[in-house]
């Protein structure tokens, strides 16, 4: 059974950096074709494709926020990280993770972890 | 970036009839043998959930009441019949280069 889990901090000041954590089960990131990502959802609006890392450590970012962006993995742990360095109030949503099996299509979701920015 | 454009933004179907839900992309994300367009489903309060793979690829799980078609820059979402269950937002999303992108949804109301 394939669950993934995102924890985050809640609550973060503009300027602070986003530390975001995907707890997965069901699977493994050391197994070729595998890879997770990361998607955001401003409350009552769409969904944005942030970044996401293959079994190879190969990752991809969204050009617009790749500054800002680094995605990394522990695969014996079964987590990936997700960073968002400088968050501004336009950073806040839900964030959510998902596994990708080969295709470029994501399969599984997390319930995923709501952010406010605010000072 | 490839710009998905999902019509209508919303509709209200009765039940048991069929919903088409549209979207164009701003250029081609199909190849000879695969178009790399997906659709969810995603229920308020829910994280998304995908129903149809390569555009037409129906999800394990997925009611057979779905149906996904279309090739280059033009795809459609069927639902038919559609139930109670289906009041939803939907989404297309492409993977045909990077950043992939998400449609801006389409909200589908049971009348």
């Amino acid at each position: 059974q394939v669950t993934l889990k995102e924890s985050g901090p809640g609550i973060l000041q503009p300027s602070q950096t986003l530390s975001l954590t995907c707890s997965f089960s069901g699977f493994s990131l050391s197994t070729s074709g595998m890879s997770v990502g990361w998607i955001r959802q401003p409350s009552g609006k769409g969904l944005e494709w942030l970044a996401h890392i293959w079994w190879n450590d190969d990752k991809y970012y969204n050009p617009a926020l790749k500054s800002r962006l680094t995605i990394s993995k522990d695969t014996s742990n079964n987590q990936v990280f997700l960073k968002i360095a400088s968050v501004v109030t336009a950073d806040t949503a839900t964030y959510y993770c998902a596994r990708i099996t080969g295709g470029n299509y994501f399969d599984y979701w997390g319930q995923g972890t709501t952010l406010t920015v605010s000072s | 970036d490839i710009v998905l454009t999902q019509s209508p933004a919303s509709l209200a179907v009765s039940l048991g009839q069929r919903a088409t839900i549209s979207c164009r992309a701003s250029q081609s994300v199909s190849t000879s043998s695969y178009s790399y367009m997906h659709w969810y489903q995603q229920k308020p309060g829910q994280p998304p959930k995908l129903l149809i793979k390569y555009a037409s690829n129906l999800e394990s799980g997925v009611p057979a009441r779905f149906s996904g078609s279309g090739s280059g820059t033009d795809f459609t979402l069927n639902i038919h019949p559609v139930e109670e269950e289906d009041t939803a937002t939907y989404y297309c999303q492409h993977s045909w280069e990077i950043p992939w992108t998400f449609g801006g949804g389409t909200k589908l109301e049971i009348k």
